[in-house]
């Protein structure tokens, strides 16, 4: 059973370019969850989402942030318009059940870098 | 709002000496307690979950435990090698987020 997956691996943009970031979460997982780690901070949740439904944006970004998780393939983070504040390591995860005691498992995360 | 805390920010200690990082939390309302490891530019290796029912949680030479009442848990990392090197961090599940805390970088001295 393949753990979560992440890709890129790493991603390089240059301010104003858009920033894709891919999640596939583990077999049987139906719930994603983003997370960001800026240069020297610790980790902040960003998002929570389902198939098709965004449960909880309350970390993301108002602006140039959005999230989905359709019904087939991986969930999608974007990020448009890119600034070099952007640049940090997204972690995803995900679990099987939304209950409170479930583990959450990571994926390898992408690092993005804004030029 | 649920914070967590993590002391110290750093430790450096001889290898082979038995050590604990600490971290403590706000909000005594949780789900379960997690433990993971970061190596510089690298992602997150879970050590060890511990549930909001549960005390203590033992793997190897690590041994985490966890008091709610209180709000604390500590890290216990037995006979220390070179390689046990990284950033500890300590995250709480309330309701479906982890909070996290700022966590402990450690050093051990060959």
């Amino acid at each position: 059973n393949a753990g979560v997956m992440q890709n890129p691996r790493h991603l390089v943009r240059r301010r104003g370019q858009e920033a894709r970031l891919r999640c596939s979460p583990m077999k049987g997982h139906s719930h994603v969850y983003w997370y960001r780690q800026l240069p020297e901070e610790g980790l902040k949740f960003m998002v929570y989402l389902q198939k098709e439904n965004i449960i909880d944006e309350s970390g993301m970004p108002k602006e140039r942030f959005s999230a989905e998780f359709p019904k087939e393939g991986p969930s999608i983070l974007r990020i448009q318009q890119v600034v070099r504040g952007d640049s940090a390591a997204y972690f995803c995860a995900s679990s099987p059940l939304q209950l409170g005691d479930n583990e959450q498992f990571f994926g390898p995360g992408t690092r993005l870098t804004v030029l | 709002k649920q914070e967590v805390t993590q002391i110290p920010a750093a430790l450096s200690v001889p290898e082979g000496e038995n050590l604990v990082l600490n971290c403590s939390f706000t909000d005594s309302a949780i789900y379960n307690l997690q433990w993971f490891r970061q190596d510089p530019g690298k992602g997150l290796t879970s050590l060890l979950l511990i549930q909001s029912s549960q005390r203590e949680q033992t793997s190897g030479r690590l041994n985490a435990s966890l008091d709610k009442s209180s709000g604390r848990s500590t890290l216990y990392i037995a006979a220390s090698q070179p390689g046990d090197s990284a950033t500890y961090l300590c995250a709480v599940r309330s309701n479906y987020q982890l909070i996290w805390g700022a966590g402990t970088k450690l050093i051990i001295k060959p």
